[in-house]
């Protein structure tokens, strides 16, 4: 069982919107700034998409955002568009003593 | 754009050791990088499995704590993995990554991931 919370899917059409949700707790997601989203198309690496809540690497469309509110931060996908079907994982800083935890992964589907 | 490549055996032997290595290139190691040990199971999540600075500090999952030792020989711009007692719940790709600083902040470059089975 992961320790953030994720849906194990979610989908829209081209063109619309989608957010997905990560839950933990106030001892990692809603107690600092380092949530961070990760996509993960099939049989490749992850790459980063949103850092500390809401930066973007550059290269990364601004079609993507993060935010947060208490323990549950959301990446937003705006105009989604057909090479964004993809897996999700976020990720948040846990403290000193367990540095990082991961959630379980969303599955986005572009219909 | 710095490149990470992981090396090691495809198939190790329940209760053996992993060891694993990284190698870094087109890019300079410096005092503020931080280089992480990432593992995905055939078809689960991602598990974060330690992290190694540049000063040779580390910091394990509470979970793997006790097989798992992670260290950097900045020479050779190499980290490594060591998971002791291996078994068949250890098969898995395992992932080194780039850190962005502070520390657990988040994995900025990957490798391309090597399949690591355990099995007799």
């Amino acid at each position: 069982q992961s320790a953030l919370t994720q849906p194990p899917s979610a989908s829209g059409s081209p063109g619309q919107s989608v957010t997905i949700s990560c839950t933990g707790t106030s001892s990692d997601v809603g107690g600092y700034k380092y949530v961070s989203w990760y996509q993960q198309h099939p049989g490749k690496a992850p790459k980063l998409m949103i850092y500390e809540v809401n930066k973007r690497p550059s290269g990364v469309p601004d079609r993507f955002s993060g935010s947060k509110s208490d323990n549950t931060a959301s990446l937003t996908v705006s105009g989604l568009q057909a090479e964004d079907e993809a897996d999700y994982y976020c990720s948040s800083y846990a403290g000193s003593n367990n540095l990082r935890v991961f959630g379980g992964g969303t599955k986005l589907t572009v219909l | 754009q710095v490149q990470l490549q992981e090396s090691g055996p495809g198939l190790v032997k329940p209760s053996e050791t992993l060891s694993l290595t990284c190698s870094v290139s087109d890019y300079s190691l410096s005092s503020g990088d931080h280089w992480a040990w990432i593992r995905q199971v055939p078809g689960k999540g991602l598990e974060w499995i330690g992290s190694v600075l540049h000063s040779g500090n580390t910091y394990y999952s509470l979970s793997l704590k006790s097989r798992i030792s992670i260290s950097l020989d900045t020479s050779k711009k190499q980290f490594s993995l060591n998971l002791r007692s291996m078994t068949a719940a250890d098969t898995a790709v395992y992932y080194c990554a780039k850190e962005l600083p502070p520390v657990g902040t988040a994995m900025i470059s990957w490798g391309q991931g090597t399949l690591v089975t355990v099995s007799s």
